[in-house]
C-alpha cells in the first residue's frame, strides 16, 4: 500500500511566477491537509479538505492561496505570484477518516528566487 | 485554537543516556499523537494515545498521556544516534507543537 505521495520533491521559481503542489493520499483515504514548514519549526496548518470540498482553510492567507481536493486526481495546493516568503517546506497529510491519525508525504521543497 | 506547548525546544545527549519531552496544553484533548521527523522528510507517526493515564511503549520509547489529557510526556531510553530527529506532538483540531530537536551524540 503506497503512502502519501506528493511531487515534485522540489520546486523552484522566481518571484511573480505561479507554484503547483501535488499530493495524492493514500489509498482509501478521502481526507487531506496542507502544512507548511520552516527550517527547524513546526507544521502550520494551512487547509483542511475532503474530496470536492474545503472543510478548513482557517490557516490559508487569504491572497495568491488557494488549495482543491477534485472528484479524481490529487489535491493541488496553488501559491500564485510567489514572493520570497513563501520558499518552505510544504507537507501533505492524508487520512481515512475526520479527525483521524495523519499519514504524510515527503514534502515539496520551495524555493522562491 | 488549542495550543501545544513541547519543551525542551532543542536536547543534544551522549549514545546511551536517557531524555524526556514534554508536550503540554491548557486545553483537554480527546487524543494526542507524537510524530518523528528526520531532515528532509515528512513526520512519522509514532503513537497515538487517547486514554488518561495511558502509557504505550514502542521498544525503548515510552508515551504517557496525563490524567486531564492535557499533557504528554515521550521518553527515550539509552538513546541511539538514530533517535535523532524533531519529535513532533499533535493534538484536537490540526494543532502541532513546534517541536523538540533531539540529537544523540555517537
Amino acid at each position: 500500500n503506497a503512502g502519501v505521495m506528493q511531487n515534485p520533491r522540489h520546486l523552484v521559481r522566481r518571484r511573480g511566477q505561479e507554484a503547483r503542489l501535488r499530493c495524492s493520499p493514500m489509498k482509501g483515504h478521502s481526507h487531506v491537509y496542507w502544512y507548511r514548514q520552516l527550517p527547524e519549526e513546526g507544521l502550520k496548518f494551512m487547509v483542511y479538505l475532503q474530496k470536492e470540498n474545503i472543510i478548513d482553510e482557517s490557516g490559508m492567507p487569504k491572497e495568491r492561496f488557494s488549495a482543491e481536493f477534485p472528484k479524481e486526481g490529487p489535491s493541488i495546493l496553488r501559491i500564485q505570484q510567489v514572493v520570497r516568503g513563501d520558499s518552505a517546506a510544504y507537507f501533505c497529510a492524508s487520512s481515512p477518516r475526520e479527525r483521524g491519525e495523519q499519514y504524510f508525504g515527503p514534502g515539496t521543497r520551495l524555493t522562491v528566487t | 485554537t488549542q495550543l501545544l506547548e513541547q519543551s525542551p525546544q532543542f536536547l543534544s545527549i551522549q549514545e546511551g543516556e536517557n531524555l524526556t519531552v514534554y508536550c503540554n496544553s491548557s486545553s483537554v484533548f480527546s487524543s494526542l499523537q507524537w510524530y518523528r521527523q528526520e531532515p528532509g522528510e515528512g513526520p512519522v507517526l509514532l503513537v497515538t494515545v487517547v486514554t488518561g493515564g495511558e502509557v504505550k511503549k514502542l521498544k525503548r520509547l515510552t508515551f504517557q498521556f496525563g490524567d486531564a489529557r492535557k499533557d504528554s510526556s515521550l521518553h527515550i531510553t539509552a538513546a541511539q544516534p538514530g533517535d535523532t530527529g524533531l519529535y513532533l506532538c499533535a493534538g484536537g483540531k490540526l494543532s502541532f507543537g513546534a517541536g523538540t530537536t533531539v540529537t544523540v551524540r555517537a
